[in-house]
């Protein structure tokens, strides 16, 4: 149990392009859904946290415009990246709570979209 | 200020070696705590982790770890590795959940 999926799992885009990433909690619902940035050899870096039916809330030093996130459904939220450049090629991955109770649920990750912009 | 510290960068053992990956938490209170293993290209998969009670977690694959309040740490361990045991392994913390901060990892590589 606890599965999620993450679409693509690579893309390669031009420059100028937009691209959107889909992250699904298969076999459960998530109230919250979680998108990361790794950088190669790098640790995970949270980027913004996603409450179903409610806007986003980013890190300090995430553009909200930039990475549009959208947690339409207790089992998808997406991150599309608005004209994208070389700088933000990367693995993104997103991860969901279980509903329930948050002292006890624990964050489940997706395998991961490597994002290349040429 | 907050942070997870991993100290170590890059460990090797010899395989069927005992393992000890070291984890340090500052924060004004105690977080939940994660061991994660990252395989090259894949996502993150849960290893074990610790929300209060017995100090001693069992986790998969025959990992461990222990939480030392006094010492403010949560060093995974395991005491014979496989080969299959090579990966990033990353310690987390939470204070509620929905906060959670990544060590910068440690990169373990089996020697046969």
């Amino acid at each position: 149990g606890a599965v999620v999926s993450q679409h693509p799992s690579w893309v390669i885009c031009k420059s100028g392009t937009s691209v959107k990433i889909e992250c699904r909690s298969l076999d459960f619902q998530a109230t919250t859904m979680f998108w990361y940035r790794q950088f190669p050899k790098q640790s995970l870096m949270l980027m913004a946290t996603s409450n179903e039916g409610s806007k986003a809330t980013y890190e300090q030093g995430v553009e909200k415009d930039k990475f549009l996130i959208n947690h339409a459904s207790l089992t998808l939220s997406t991150l599309t990246v608005t004209s994208a450049h070389p700088e933000d090629s990367s693995f993104y991955i997103c991860s969901a709570r279980i509903a329930g109770d948050p002292s006890t649920d624990t964050q489940y990750f997706g395998p991961g979209t490597r994002l290349t912009v040429l | 200020a907050q942070s997870v510290t991993q100290p170590d960068i890059h460990i090797t053992v010899s395989e069927g070696a005992s393992l000890e990956l070291r984890c340090n938490y500052s924060y004004g209170a105690t977080p939940y705590l994660f061991w994660y293993v990252q395989s090259p290209g894949q996502g993150l998969q849960l290893l074990l982790k610790y929300f209060s009670g017995d100090t001693l977690v069992q986790g998969i694959k025959g990992f461990e770890a222990e939480f030392k309040r006094s010492q403010s740490s949560f060093n995974l361990r395991k005491p014979s590795v496989h080969w299959s045991d090579a990966a990033e392994y990353f310690c987390a913390v939470a204070l509620n959940n929905n906060d959670m901060r990544f060590g910068a990892g440690t990169r373990l590589t089996v020697k046969p």
